[in-house]
């Protein structure tokens, strides 16, 4: 166990619908990641945020959206979903420092299914 | 931008060693970090190399040569658990990791 926690494990939508997906990173962790791994591909980095602030964008598309809270949990949003939208999204968190320190750990994800 | 290249699948033997070769081609490079990731489950950092050389932690060890953009995780005296994927990771700035599609690695009795 990590200690970063993610909700829901499961969910199937439609396409068309939109959806949040809900992370609260590991206690004392300031930075929040989000990545994509899709069927039988590499993870995917989405987007970080750093206490509350947008820190890196990767290949996040305009209809996927994210924003860290002040309690420092962190939401993605998914809009207008298509079917290749199914995946695995995973959150993961790393404290401030430098070098080992700035670990990345992942939560358990959350499986997507848009039908 | 980020280049990563690892085997797409390996078979060792229960008890044996295997080495996983990892090159990569990055900008601002920052460290180097190998997860392990079973079939649907989270990744789980498994080493991190800064500086050339081997770092040694129990059964796995991680190797990087930044001059020749080249790390390898080696891991011994496998065991059936080891069955997963072994992902190698680039980090460039702000702390950005770059991920390749990773090392399926099979034990076999």
């Amino acid at each position: 166990d990590s200690g970063v926690t993610q909700t829901p494990k499961h969910l199937i939508t439609a396409t068309g619908q939109r959806v949040t997906l809900r992370c609260s990173p590991r206690s004392g962790d300031l930075s929040v990641y989000w990545y994509q791994q899709s069927l039988d591909q590499g993870l995917q980095f989405l987007i970080q945020y750093y206490n509350g602030e947008e820190r890196a964008k990767g290949n996040i598309l305009e209809r996927f959206s994210a924003q860290q809270f002040p309690d420092l949990h962190s939401e993605l949003n998914l809009s207008s979903l298509e079917l290749g939208d199914s995946a695995l999204y995973f959150c993961a968190s790393s404290a401030p420092g430098e070098g080992v320190q700035e670990t990345q750990y992942f939560g358990p994800g959350t499986r997507l299914l848009v039908l | 931008g980020q280049n990563i290249d690892q085997p797409t699948e390996m078979t060792a033997t229960e008890g044996a060693i295997v080495q996983i070769n990892c090159t990569y081609q990055t900008s601002g490079f920052n460290g180097l970090f190998w997860y392990q990731q079973h079939a649907g489950e989270a990744p789980t950092f498994l080493s991190y190399n800064v500086l050339d050389g081997l770092e040694e932690k129990g059964r796995f060890s991680s190797f990087l040569s930044r001059s020749k953009g080249y790390s390898y995780l080696l891991l011994k005296e496998l065991q059936m658990k080891d069955s997963a994927s072994y992902l190698c990771a680039p980090r460039g700035g702000g702390n950005k990791l770059t991920f390749g599609t990773g090392t399926q690695l099979k034990v076999e009795l």
